[in-house]
């Protein structure tokens, strides 16, 4: 059964940082990866998918990467910034569509 | 596109009671999701549906929750009756394309059994 973890489970770092979130899985036999973000009260937003044959996406000041070898991610944001504070989820894909949710990284950045 | 639209945005019952959440996935979408959120248990995946047929439904719970999409722009997911380990966020997906992946989720159902 394919587990999903996210470490650290919450962050707080000062405003400018560079930062990483991890995500590791199980089994190595995913169709893709998705970064996502949830606001408090909100539902979740996608992020960066990135496909099983490739090795990192990137959208402005983020960017993750895929290991798939070692089933492992990681969410690097880039000058951090206080809009950034949010819970970070990671989720692999099982089959065509069905995901696998991690517990989530809740991240603060402080002014 | 006015994204993934769910209703209610909240709903306090009593035990006991019919509990009926609404969701409009985007159109043009094949695949729609219904998903839970607990602080003990995550997200965890109900069941989804293809072209509104049911194709998986190992994470419904038990036979108190059923889920129907009637067709393209309307599914529905009722619990009866309802109990108090109910209380969740429920939320509602919708996705394109086979090996795409990437969902789109609604702003989700916040539902308080008492």
């Amino acid at each position: 059964k394919q587990e999903v973890t996210q470490i650290p489970a919450a962050l707080s770092v000062p405003e400018g940082e560079n930062l990483v979130l991890n995500c590791s899985f199980t089994d190595s036999a995913i169709y893709n990866l998705q970064w996502f973000r949830q606001d408090p009260g909100k539902g979740l937003t996608s992020l960066l998918l990135i496909q099983s044959s490739q090795r990192e996406q990137t959208s402005g000041r983020l960017n993750a990467s895929l290991d798939k070898s070692s089933g492992r991610s990681t969410l690097y944001i880039a000058a951090s910034q206080p809009g950034d504070s949010a819970t970070y989820l990671c989720a692999v894909s099982e089959g065509a569509q069905k995901l696998v949710f991690g517990q989530g990284t809740r991240l603060t950045i402080n002014p | 596109d006015a994204g993934v639209i769910q209703s209610p945005r909240h709903e306090v019952t009593e035990m006991g009671q019919e509990v009926t959440l609404r969701c409009k996935p985007i159109s043009g979408h094949d695949y729609l999701f219904w998903y839970r959120q607990t602080m003990m248990r995550g997200l965890e995946l109900l069941i989804y549906f293809n072209n509104n047929v049911p194709i998986d439904d190992s994470g419904m719970p038990e036979d108190r929750f059923s889920a129907k999409m009637p067709n393209a722009s309307f599914s529905t997911l009722k619990i009866q009756p309802s109990e108090p380990r109910d209380s969740a966020v429920y939320f509602c997906a919708s996705s394109t394309g086979v090996g795409t992946g990437e969902l789109f989720f609604g702003e989700g159902s916040r539902l308080t059994v008492l």
